[in-house]
């Protein structure tokens, strides 16, 4: 399978809040997983991204959490502020040379 | 650095014209190139990919075709614009397999 389910599809924390967003994926043959953001109207961004021999990677207030046997990774954000308010796609390559994108989460973040 | 441009930025064409997209990068050589389109409030749908000159891969059939004339120019076309065929098109350039693909700004086509 080459699908990559993303949840939840919204998501609304308060400042300072940890949000968090999860993804699983079914293809083992999935190498390399990146998180971006996407502001309205603007392209997607690399946001932090981790290969499947760490379980955990972190990159200022962003965390990605990894978990192979599970087949499942999920982006946490710490003291999330209102300009973290964007869509975050998980994502993951198959086995040639294309992405395969979750879906999206919607994050708005209130003061 | 890398840029990536993609123009123009927004379109408003009727049902059954044709259509040019173009988008070319700056500052790399021999680039993978993909054209996405996402929908209103969905995610990513890969359209065309591209790992050199005149090689063109389609991952789903319709009536959109891509070309990639020069090694860092890639086009997305079409003969007769269909009104699903409206959304937001992303150019993205990578430097090949299980590396970070950068995205453009985006075109967004609405098709009345």
């Amino acid at each position: 399978q080459q699908q990559v389910k993303q949840s939840p599809q919204s998501l609304i924390v308060q400042k300072g809040g940890i949000s968090i967003i999860n993804c699983a994926y079914e293809n083992t043959a999935f190498d390399y997983f990146p998180w971006y953001q996407q502001f309205p109207g603007k392209g997607p961004a690399l946001l932090i991204a981790i290969r499947p021999d760490v379980s955990e990677k972190k990159e200022g207030r962003f965390t990605i959490s990894f978990n192979k046997s599970a087949k499942q990774f999920s982006l946490h954000i710490m003291d999330s502020q209102p300009g973290d308010s964007a869509t975050y796609f998980c994502a993951a390559w198959r086995n040639t040379d294309k992405l395969i994108f979750g879906t999206g989460t919607r994050l708005q973040v209130f003061p | 650095s890398q840029t990536i441009h993609q123009w123009p930025a927004t379109l408003v064409q009727p049902v059954g014209s044709p259509l040019s997209l173009e988008c070319t990068v700056e500052g790399t050589s021999n680039p993978n190139l993909y054209w996405y389109r996402q929908a209103a409030g969905r995610g990513l749908q890969l359209l065309f990919y591209s790992v050199g000159i005149g090689q063109i891969s389609s991952e789903v059939p319709q009536n959109l075709s891509a070309s990639r004339p020069q090694d860092r120019q890639f086009i997305l076309s079409s003969k007769k614009l269909l009104l699903s065929d409206s959304g937001f098109y992303l150019c993205a350039w990578g430097r090949g397999v299980l590396e970070t693909q950068y995205f453009g700004p985006g075109t967004r086509l609405l098709v009345l």
